[in-house]
Formats: C-alpha cells, sequence, structure tokens
C-alpha cells in the first residue's frame, strides 16, 4: 500500500513568495497532521484534521499560514508570504483513528531565501 | 503544558553492546506513548504504541517499557542498520483530543 505522500520534496524560494505544500494521505485514514520540523524546536505539530474537518490548529505560527482538506485525499499547507524564518522541513502524517499510530511522509524541505 | 525529555542526546555504541534509550514525561492523564525512528532525510518511522504502566512491547532487536513517568528503548546487540534518531511522543488527555507532542530525540550511532 501507498503510504503518505508529500510534494514538493524540495522547495526554495524567496522571501515574500507564496508556498503550498500538498499531501495525500494513506487511502482510509480518517485524521490528517501536519508538522514543522527544525533543529531549535524538534517536530512541531501545526494543526491537524479529523473527517476532513480541522480540529486544532492552535500550532499554526501565525495568519501567514493556512491548511485546507477539500476532500479525504488531499490536504495542503500555504505560507503567504513566506519568510527566512519559515524554513524547516514539513511533515504531514495520517492515522486510521484516535489512539492509533501516525504515518508519515518523507517531508518536504523548505528553505526560504 | 505536556512535556517529554530524552535522554541522552546522543549514544555512540559498538555493535553488539546492548543499551537503552530513555523518554521521562510530564502529562496530565496519558493516552498512549508512542515510539518511532528517523532516518536522515525521511519522516519519523513508527515503531511501538503503549498505552498503560507496565505494559511491553518488542520487535526484533528493540523492547520497549512504560512506567507512570517514563518509557525506556532496550536495544539488544545492535547493528549498525540501528542507527538513527529515536524520538517518543505522548498523547494526553487534556491537551487536544489526538495531538502528540514529541521529545527532541536520541541520535543513536551504532559502529561496526
Amino acid at each position: 500500500d501507498a503510504g503518505v505522500i508529500q510534494s514538493p520534496r524540495h522547495e526554495v524560494t524567496e522571501m515574500g513568495q507564496e508556498v503550498t505544500l500538498r499531501c495525500k494521505p494513506i487511502s482510509g485514514h480518517d485524521y490528517l497532521f501536519w508538522y514543522r520540523q527544525t533543529m531549535m524546536r524538534g517536530l512541531e505539530l501545526l494543526i491537524y484534521f479529523n473527517n476532513n474537518v480541522p480540529i486544532d490548529d492552535s500550532g499554526m505560527p501565525e495568519d501567514r499560514f493556512s491548511a485546507k482538506m477539500p476532500n479525504a485525499s488531499f490536504s495542503t499547507l500555504k505560507i503567504q508570504p513566506s519568510e527566512p524564518r519559515d524554513s524547516a522541513v514539513y511533515f504531514c502524517a495520517s492515522s486510521l483513528r484516535d489512539l492509533q499510530p501516525q504515518h508519515f511522509g518523507d517531508g518536504t524541505r523548505l528553505s526560504i531565501l | 503544558e505536556d512535556q517529554v525529555t530524552q535522554s541522552p542526546e546522543a549514544l555512540r555504541l559498538q555493535e553488539g553492546e546492548s543499551s537503552s534509550l530513555n523518554c521521562s514525561y510530564t502529562v496530565s492523564g496519558l493516552r498512549g506513548l508512542f515510539w518511532y525512528r528517523q532516518d536522515p532525510g525521511k519522516g519519523p518511522e513508527f515503531l511501538f504504541t503503549l498505552y498503560s504502566a507496565g505494559e511491553e512491547k518488542e520487535k526484533e532487536r528493540l523492547k520497549a517499557t512504560l512506567t507512570k513517568k517514563e518509557s525506556f528503548l532496550h536495544i539488544t546487540a545492535p547493528k549498525p542498520e540501528d542507527s538513527a534518531t529515536y524520538l517518543c511522543a505522548v498523547q494526553a488527555r487534556e491537551t487536544s483530543g489526538s495531538r502528540l507532542t514529541f521529545g527532541e530525540g536520541t541520535q543513536l550511532t551504532v559502529n561496526p
């Protein structure tokens, strides 16, 4: 079975540009999570969805970040405008249901110049 | 606020030299504790879930245990391919539903 698929794998862009990260969760999984990983702060939850509905967005840094899940097989994380401090690896994960293991994609390495 | 502390930050072992990694947690009502392995350039890979104190899980050379304050990941006779960063995470009653709080990880290197 295919795992969580993220695109792009790498993104390099200039400050001020809009960035869109994409995620396809594992089929049948009800939960989808967006994380950010940096050396300074480790792995942090940004937002998660249950059945396409955002449940907890308290980890979203500021209004420049937004996430959507228009259907069960697709989610986006958008940063507009981007800033150098947004540079990090962004992971998407999905789980079958609550308290079940989260399965991670291989991430998007984002560099904002 | 949920807190997860892993120790040591880094560990170097010789092949065959058994050891343990520690994950200490402070949460209000643990629902589950998760262990993951992360290789460079990859996402975390799920290893174990532990739900209650006294529970143990095993997989090949790895064994995870849980008490009311901490979890250990025991590595028996490790091989170079066990080299990775090991992360633990907790899911707690007081926090929002399915939120996981991760520790900083232990970077394990096994030399041949």
